[in-house]
Parts: C-alpha cells; structure tokens; sequence
C-alpha cells in the first residue's frame, strides 16, 4: 500500500534559524496536505499542494510540491517559539480513494 | 462557527470492556474520517464515510471495530472486547467535500483511550 516517509523524526533549533522538513511517498500523489500539531492538541490544516513542481507561500513558511508528485518539503524561515509542534503531511492518491496516508511527522522544537 | 466535537475527551476502559466513541462533525460536511493516533506517530486511517454511506473501511484493524454513521451527520466508533494496544487517541475529522475535491480535513480535539 501507499507509504509517506517524513524526516527528520526531530528537529531542535535555535529561535531565528531555518527549518525544513521533507516528505516523500512510495506512488505518485494526487495532492499533498501539510498539518501542524501542537504539544496536547489535534491536527491543524495548513496547506495543500496539488499541481506537479507548485510552490505556495504563508509569510515565513514555503511549500514544495515535487515534479514528479511524489515528494514536498515544508521551510520555514527564522524561527520563533510559536513554530514549536510536529508537522505532518498527509498523501492522497493511487487506488486509497477517500485515504490520506500521513507521514509519522517532524516534531520541531526552538529554543528561545 | 462550531468545529468537530468529540466525546469522551478520555476514556479508561478495563480490557475486555466495550466503548463507543462519538464525533459531531461541522454541520454541512459531507465527508467523515476515523483516524487512530499512537503516541508520537502520525495518524493512522480507520474508515471513511461519504454522508451515510460507509465507503472505505480498510484501516480498522479487526473486526473488533466498527464505525457508523446512519443519518450522515453523527457518527460513532465502537470498540469491542477492549485489548491494551488499542490505548491510543482517535481523531475524528470532516471536510466539506469527497475526498475528490481535495478539501481539507477539520479534526475534532480526539478521545484518548486507555485499556488497562
């Protein structure tokens, strides 16, 4: 069955540094989703991505779709304490009609 | 407005036991998901309902598990005969479209599930 692998499992950065997280699946992808979760609550949308090669921006965060729809990436630029919270994306695609197969997400922390 | 509700916040059942896990999805939306959340993993998919109709059930781990969504609003996740490995968080989420039109999913805060 479709699988997403995410890396990496953690990131600890200094406040004001970059981050990435980077995100591939086994089939080709129809779209991709990215979630942030924050320590004790749910998942919450963040973007999805859908054409081959797009690239989508929200102020400090970056969303890469790769040409061949099988892999994204997540930057973010300049670090702050409120980034803190494992990102995930979420894979929809091949014969899983209705399934969003996650990633097992990147838990980043930032210290101030 | 109102988002996915879902009740119990925490649940502690004794092995063996039954539950029965509810999700109030945001009214309107068409699409419902039952996803199973293991501690520092991401969620796994359960079952998807397009209204009331039942169309993927793939995920659910044994036939101990059942999901139901008879009205295509309201749903419920019931697990029978309760072992320890399925102490996890169960997220609900609804989106407003099939799965199709690429509309986001909107996931309720979970049920926390502890077998002991």
């Amino acid at each position: 069955g479709q699988q997403v692998m995410q890396i990496p499992q953690y990131q600890h950065v200094q406040e004001g540094e970059d981050f990435t997280t980077y995100c591939n699946s086994s089939t080709t992808l129809s779209n991709i989703q990215w979630y942030k979760q924050r320590p004790g609550g749910h998942p919450v949308f963040l973007i999805q991505l859908v054409k081959s090669g797009e690239v989508k921006k929200q102020k400090r965060l970056t969303f890469q779709f790769g040409e061949a729809k099988k892999n994204s990436s997540l930057h973010i630029t300049a670090t702050q304490t409120t980034d803190v919270g494992t990102y995930f994306c979420a894979g929809a695609g091949g014969t899983s009609y209705g399934k969003l197969t996650f990633g097992q997400g990147t838990i980043l922390t930032v210290h101030p | 407005g109102a988002g996915v509700s879902q009740s119990p916040r925490y649940k502690v059942a004794k092995r063996g036991q039954d539950v029965a896990l509810r999700c109030d999805p945001i009214s309107g939306h068409v699409s419902l998901f039952w996803y199973q959340q293991a501690l520092g993993q991401g969620p796994e998919f359960l079952t998807y309902f397009q209204n009331e109709a039942q169309l993927d059930k793939s995920g659910l781990p044994s036939d101990r598990f059942f999901a139901e969504r008879p009205e295509g609003s309201v749903s419920t996740l019931k697990i029978q005969r309760t072992q320890q490995e399925d102490s996890a968080v169960y997220l609900c989420a609804s989106s407003l479209y099939p799965p199709g039109l690429n509309s986001p999913l909107h996931f309720g805060n979970g049920t926390r599930l502890t077998v002991t």
